[in-house]
């Protein structure tokens, strides 16, 4: 079965450190990778994906994911947490061969303190 | 322009009432989708259309209903509301269909309540 796991369901950091959100993953084949976020009242909204090449993928607003396909794991990562980057995280994959469906993480809650 | 549009926002059925979540792209994307969102769980599927004409059943089709009216539109139908429908519904979407590195476009979502 496909499958994608976020062990942790909160995440607690304060401003101005670095700050890791873990994914792993079980999908048959190279799947495509993807993080989304999550505010309060919102819907989610695109942050990076992965999709061949470099491991270590670029996004928005400062954050960045690095690809382990070794460990099948797609950790998000940010050098410095803001505030404001306090939200809801989810990892989501695409595998190639599993029609069009998308399969989502449970969901990591961060909260970055001031 | 607007994105993925879903209305209503909000929600309160009684249980065995029906109604119809809609929801629309201005994108002129081909692919749509319908999630529900409960705590702890994630996304999880219910109904997608791949294209226009076309729909298939997600993780958790059962008690729903969809219609792709057209490219933009994708409507979910709740036809006998339980308590166990409560959730939070999103509706997506993306460009093309398979094989695809697409990122999906989320609506705001529709808070429903089943007392």
């Amino acid at each position: 079965a496909q499958s994608v796991a976020q062990p942790e369901d909160q995440v607690n950091v304060a401003e101005g450190n670095p700050l890791t959100v873990k994914c792993t993953y079980s999908v048959s084949g190279n799947p495509y990778l993807f993080w989304y976020v999550q505010y309060p009242n919102r819907g989610l909204q695109f942050l990076l994906k992965y999709i061949t090449g470099d491991n270590l993928v670029k996004g928005s607003y400062g954050f960045e994911a690095e690809f382990n396909k070794s460990q099948t794991s797609f950790h998000l990562k940010k050098p410095s947490a803001l505030v404001s980057d306090s939200a809801l995280y989810f990892c989501a994959v695409r595998p190639l061969n599993y029609g069009q469906n998308f399969v989502f993480g449970p969901g990591t809650r961060l909260s970055v303190l001031p | 322009n607007a994105g993925v549009t879903q209305t209503p926002k909000f929600q309160v059925l009684k249980t065995g009432q029906s109604m119809t979540l809609q929801c629309a792209q201005d994108m002129n994307h081909n692919s749509m989708y319908w999630y529900r969102q409960d705590p702890g769980m994630g996304l999880r599927l219910i109904y997608y259309s791949a294209s226009e004409g076309t729909t298939d059943k997600g993780e958790v089709p059962n008690g729903y209903n969809v219609s792709r009216l057209n490219k933009r539109e994708f409507s979910l139908r709740l036809e006998s509301a339980a308590p166990s429908q409560t959730s939070v519904y999103f509706c997506a979407s993306t460009p093309t269909g398979l094989p695809s590195y697409n990122e999906q476009f989320f609506g705001p979502g529709t808070r429903l309540t089943v007392l």
